[in-house]
């Protein structure tokens, strides 16, 4: 199984942008990765999925434009575009793998974003 | 408007029992495969179940399996865990958790039912 690696923190400043990372294990640079946003005493919401190849698939309901993801190598990437208030959250990257009986899916530790 | 709402959590003895219930509506519950993901306090996300949508097929993730087990009523739009010999590490916020059609990302979540093991 895949071990997922995010900071455990980070910030920006109000109409900024930020860039947050999901770093995959060796060995595992054809998975995909799903982001979910957490909002404080919140279930996790559906962000969007990405590969190498970018997007997969649509975003979550009610995603605005200003998120966006990019793949390559190990890493995957969600980037927060003009950043508001409401965007500070627990942002968690996760992956699965579905083939015959063998099933898991794993998440990374989660990424604090703080709005400044 | 899809929605989960879990129920069933609460307070239990290490080594006790506790079944929590997923009432979905708002789509198709018996086209969708579903899971449940758990959240220790402070903690990240951890898989702990799916079944498909007509219950053909379920896994565990091995921290449960043998002591939990994942079951769903498509007539009744509700999905199912069933949690025995329940040890301190179990607690956590269950929440119950729907993958999209065309693969496994889980594109809805529930808010959540919390479940403490303590004695």
């Amino acid at each position: 199984q895949p071990v997922l690696t995010q900071p455990p923190s980070a910030s920006a400043s109000l109409g900024a942008s930020v860039t947050l990372t999901c770093t995959l294990s060796s060995g595992y640079s054809n998975y995909k990765v799903d982001w979910y946003q957490q909002r404080p005493g919140k279930g996790p919401r559906f962000v969007m999925r990405v590969g190498t190849g970018g997007i997969v698939g649509s975003k979550g309901d009610g995603i605005p434009d200003r998120f966006s993801v990019l793949g390559s190598g190990l890493n995957r990437y969600l980037t927060i575009k003009n950043i508001q208030e409401e965007d500070e959250s627990d942002y968690h990257c996760g992956a699965d793998h579905g083939s015959g009986n063998n099933f898991y899916v794993v998440f990374g530790g989660g990424t604090k974003l703080t709005v400044l | 408007e899809v929605q989960l709402v879990e129920s069933g959590g609460g307070l239990v003895q290490p080594g006790g029992s506790l079944r929590l219930s997923c009432a979905a509506s708002g789509f198709t519950f018996s086209s969708y495969n579903m899971n449940w993901v758990r959240q220790a306090p402070g903690k990240g996300l951890e898989w702990v179940s799916y079944i498909s949508s007509s219950s053909t097929t379920k896994y565990y993730a091995d921290s449960v399996k043998g002591r939990f087990t994942i079951s769903r009523d498509n007539a009744k739009n509700s999905l199912y865990l069933q949690m025995n010999s329940l040890r301190d590490e179990d607690t956590a916020v269950y929440y119950c958790a729907r993958n999209r059609l065309t693969d496994y990302s889980i594109d809805y979540w529930g808010q959540g039912t919390l479940v403490t093991v303590s004695s």
